[in-house]
């Protein structure tokens, strides 16, 4: 147990809909980092918050965002879904803010299936 | 999005066998990092390399980071049943501007055949 929970464990949903992933971090953990999963393109890292703040951004489209809270928490939202947004999303969380030099601690992921 | 070039794809192998991974990137990076991932779980950080050159070991994982700064390469010695899985590499890169990257490889799925 990394101690990184996420919820929901899955979900499934409608093409053109609308999800929300939460993510609780590590206790005292600062940062924030929020990966897609899927078959074809593998693990693609999406964006990383630093106490809520937007901190790196990777491969995230612009029909997905995500906020830090200040307590913490993150939330993933995901909008007018396609059938290629099916995957694992996963939530990690460190200590500090190095996006490379950070352990991260991975969550057990969401599965996502869009039909 | 970019993947690396992890190889082999797969293995098989024996209980007790050594194996050998590697990655390679176009891209020069700064951090060199590998996990594994088991099913139904998120990665988990083996090893992580920040030098160029460097030789890093974690029980009986052994990973370098490449000189020319666009390949690592990961060993595991004497395989035992968990170590079944799959193993990613993933190099982390800051442009001139500023700008992080972090993009994973295809991973490699290691299998013990009993």
């Amino acid at each position: 147990d990394s101690g990184v929970t996420q919820t929901p464990k899955h979900l499934i949903t409608a093409t053109g809909q609308r999800v929300t992933l939460r993510c609780s971090p590590r206790s005292g953990d600062l940062s924030v980092y929020w990966y897609q999963q899927s078959l074809d393109q593998g693990l693609q890292f999406l964006i990383q918050y630093y106490n809520g703040e937007e901190r790196a951004k990777g491969n995230i489209l612009e029909r997905f965002s995500a906020q830090q809270f200040p307590d913490l928490h993150s939330e993933l939202n995901l909008s007018s879904l396609e059938l290629g947004d099916s995957a694992l999303y996963f939530c990690a969380s460190s200590g500090n803010r190095g996006l490379g030099t950070d352990t991260q601690y991975f969550g057990p992921g969401t599965r996502l299936t869009v039909l | 999005g970019q993947q690396l070039n992890q190889s082999p794809q797969s293995m098989f192998i024996q209980e007790g066998e050594d194996v050998s991974m590697n990655c390679t990137s176009s891209s020069i990076f700064n951090t060199w990092l590998w996990y594994k991932q088991d099913p139904g779980e998120g990665p988990v950080l083996l090893i992580a390399l920040y030098k160029a050159g460097e030789l890093t070991s974690n029980g009986r994982l052994t990973a370098q980071f490449g000189t020319t700064r666009k390949d690592s390469f990961l060993n595991i010695s004497a395989s035992i049943p968990s170590d079944v899985g799959i193993y990613f590499c993933a190099g982390h890169a800051i442009s001139n501007f500023g700008n992080e990257k972090l993009t994973f490889g295809t991973g490699t799925r290691l299998t013990i055949i009993p």
